[in-house]
């Protein structure tokens, strides 16, 4: 079993939609999470880290689920320019571990007019 | 530009020759990060390092991979011998360590080698 899973899509949404994205971690101790964003031969960049309470951030959402060792985004009104692919990040526990992203193979979004 | 910075961008070698890239990361970072990602998947880790000390190295940095920061600084990857599936994008991050859920890896542009 991969230690962060997500569906690869792609996703194909048309403009204003809403789509969310799902995504599973086997490591029930990892302390920190995070959904970055990449576009097509770019390095990630953070969109945002995901806390136990979930948080929002304009457009998009995140949540924890720490029983179910689950993470999701959700991408409101959706725009042209959130195409890109959307990477679950996990930051295993402690030791020298901590700081060693895990990454999900990462989900395909395409935005439509 | 006050980003991780990475030199090459691209690089394009033979089967069998030896390449060095190098990562400049975001001053005053004193974490400092090699990834590996291929076509379709995400970033692996590769090593890391705290300074000047490497203090993890994946199980996917064979022999023929070595890595440095030796004043704490920039760093480098060389790659020996090179293979066809040594083909990828080497990824370079830093971070300023903080509470857990305030560390924030911030990545550099990659380098992409292509070996023929």
């Amino acid at each position: 079993r991969k230690e962060v899973e997500q569906d690869p899509g792609p996703f194909n949404v048309p403009e204003g939609a809403t789509v969310a994205f799902n995504c599973t971690y086997s490591n029930s101790a990892s302390q920190s999470f995070f959904w970055y964003r990449q576009d097509c031969r770019k390095e990630p960049k953070l969109l945002m880290s995901v806390y136990s309470s979930g948080n929002e951030d304009g457009r998009f959402t995140a949540q924890l689920n720490r029983a179910s060792q689950y993470i999701s985004l959700l991408i409101r009104d959706s725009k042209l320019s959130d195409s890109a692919t959307y990477l679950c990040v996990v930051n295993p526990a402690g030791g020298t571990s901590y700081g060693k992203l895990t990454f999900g193979q990462g989900t395909i979004l395409t935005v439509h007019p | 530009d006050t980003g991780v910075s990475q030199d090459p961008r691209h690089k394009i070698t033979k089967r069998g020759q030896n390449v060095t890239f190098r990562c400049d990361p975001i001053s005053e970072h004193n974490r400092l990060y090699w990834y590996r990602q291929t076509l379709g998947q995400g970033p692996e880790f590769l090593t890391y390092f705290q300074n000047e000390a490497q203090l993890e190295k994946s199980r996917l940095l064979s022999d023929r991979f070595s890595a440095e920061r030796p004043k704490g600084s920039f760093s480098t990857l060389e790659i020996q011998r090179t293979e066809q599936g040594d083909s990828a994008m080497y990824l370079c991050a830093s971070s300023q360590p903080g509470l857990v859920a305030q560390e924030t890896q911030y990545f550099g542009p990659g380098t992409r080698l292509l070996v023929l």
